[in-house]
């Protein structure tokens, strides 16, 4: 149980356009999810803390015009990187924790989203 | 604010080795330890965990010690095999609704024969 499925697993897309990534709890609802960004040197990056049908909670330096999230049900959200730009290349991983109530700090975690931009 | 501080990696060791790789945290009161392992080209997955001091998490051979006197959660295996090798990052949280995890910023493991 606690599967978290993100599509597409890769992408290639040119500089300018958008790119929409999606997090799904395939098993579990998720009231709340994470969006990590992963830099080449392995560090991982909190971008923004997503709640079902509340807007997203940004972490200091990330820019939330550029990386739009939606998170409009308890099984999916959406990381969609605007005008994306060859720096905007990364791995992109999403984490859904289970419901509410009772938290044991655990997260699921998808299987990230390479995006290259030419 | 809380934070997690892993050895620098990377470790290379031969198959068979004993590994340890050393994390310590900052933080306030009692929070949850996390070890994650991350497979070439996967997302991240739950190895071990321990909820309070004392607790000792283990799974697949892999251990590790919630130290409140140290504030520490080193990984141990006794005996690594090449399929372990991967990115370990360790990670604390409080439990509660609105917790984030803090993430560690990882140590690759190459495990040769």
């Amino acid at each position: 149980g606690a599967v978290v499925s993100q599509h597409p697993s890769w992408v290639i897309c040119k500089s300018g356009t958008s790119v929409k990534i999606e997090c799904r709890s395939l098993d579990f609802q998720a009231t709340t999810m994470f969006w990590y960004r992963q830099f080449p040197k392995q560090s991982l990056m909190l971008m923004a803390t997503s709640n079902e049908g509340s807007k997203a909670t940004y972490e200091q330096g990330v820019e939330k015009d550029k990386f739009l999230i939606n998170h409009a049900s308890l099984t999916l959200s959406t990381l969609t990187v605007t005008s994306a730009h060859p720096e905007d290349s990364s791995f992109y991983i999403c984490s859904a924790r289970l419901g509410t109530g009772a938290n044991t700090g655990e997260l699921f975690f998808g299987e990230g989203s390479r995006l290259t931009v030419l | 604010g809380n934070s997690v501080t892993q050895m620098e990696g990377p470790v290379t060791l031969s198959e068979e080795a004993f590994l340890t790789i050393n994390c310590t945290y900052t933080a306030t009161g009692y929070p949850s330890l996390f070890w994650y392992v991350q497979y070439p080209g996967e997302g991240l997955q739950l190895l071990l965990k321990a909820t309070k001091a004392d607790d000792k998490g283990s799974n697949k051979g892999f251990e590790a010690t919630y130290r409140k006197e140290t504030t520490s959660f080193h990984l141990e295996k006794g005996s690594v095999q090449v399929s372990d090798s991967a990115v370990y990052f360790c990670a604390l949280t409080y439990t509660g609704t609105a917790s984030k995890l803090t993430f560690g910023t990882g140590t690759r493991l190459q495990v040769t024969l």
